[in-house]
């Protein structure tokens, strides 16, 4: 059971490329969550899927796309990369219930220059 | 509108002391959840606790404890004799009732603890 995987664990760019993030998880879990994470700004949402086939805005969603390509995938798509973009993004997804919880992947770092 | 604040940036404590987070939200919200993450130095989350508005009991598990106060609107969290593991960023979260889960993060708050 490797639960939230992500893909690449880190990646430099220069600015204006292009590229996407990938994100699988094993658990049947129906909402996941793409975050970013800068030094003292905790995580920030980026893009969410409540369920498979519809994605929403999170807090910051400038400059990203996302496609819930199935229910255990949920990529992230940069189309052109910018420095303000350097960041570790990290994929979560959501376990319902009583002990309702986020598992998140290993995370990817990110650098733009 | 909602916010978490994790006031202190940094905290360093000789191992086998005891040490409290300090964690303050806001929230218009009757209902709504309240986390703690760890994030140790290999970089991934690990969850900790969740714990709902309607639930003010203190929880225990361990050396960690957690003081959930309505009146001050803080969720603290104590390490007992603590560890060298235990050094990590320490997140705090608020999910409002409706936010479909979108989790407000506190900044976080580094611990390190020294042998």
């Amino acid at each position: 059971n490797a639960g939230v995987t992500q893909t690449p664990k880190f990646q430099v760019l220069k600015t204006g490329q292009s590229m996407t993030l990938q994100c699988a998880q094993d658990m049947n879990h129906n909402s996941m969550y793409w975050y970013r994470q800068d030094p003292g700004m905790g995580l920030r949402l980026i893009y969410y899927s409540a369920s498979e086939g519809t994605t929403d805005k999170g807090e910051v969603p400038n400059g990203y796309n996302v496609s819930r390509l199935n229910k255990r995938e949920f990529s992230l798509r940069l189309e052109s990369a910018a420095p303000s973009q350097t960041s570790v993004y990290f994929c979560a997804s959501r376990v319902m219930g009583v002990n309702e919880k986020l598992f998140f992947g290993s995370g990817t770092q990110l650098s733009v220059l | 509108a909602q916010k978490v604040t994790q006031a202190q940036t940094e905290i360093s404590v000789v191992e086998k002391e005891d040490v409290t987070l300090d964690c303050v939200y806001e929230t218009r919200d009757t209902t709504y959840y309240l986390f703690w993450y760890k994030q140790p130095p290999s970089g991934e989350l690990v969850f900790l606790i969740r714990r709902n508005s309607f639930d003010e009991q203190n929880e225990i598990s361990g050396r960690y404890s957690w003081n959930f106060q309505k009146s001050t609107s803080s969720f603290n969290f104590t390490i007992t004799a603590s560890q060298v593991v235990d050094s990590a960023v320490y997140f705090c979260a608020l999910s409002e009732s409706d936010s479909n889960y979108q989790l407000i993060w506190g900044a976080g708050t580094k611990l390190i603890i020294k042998p």
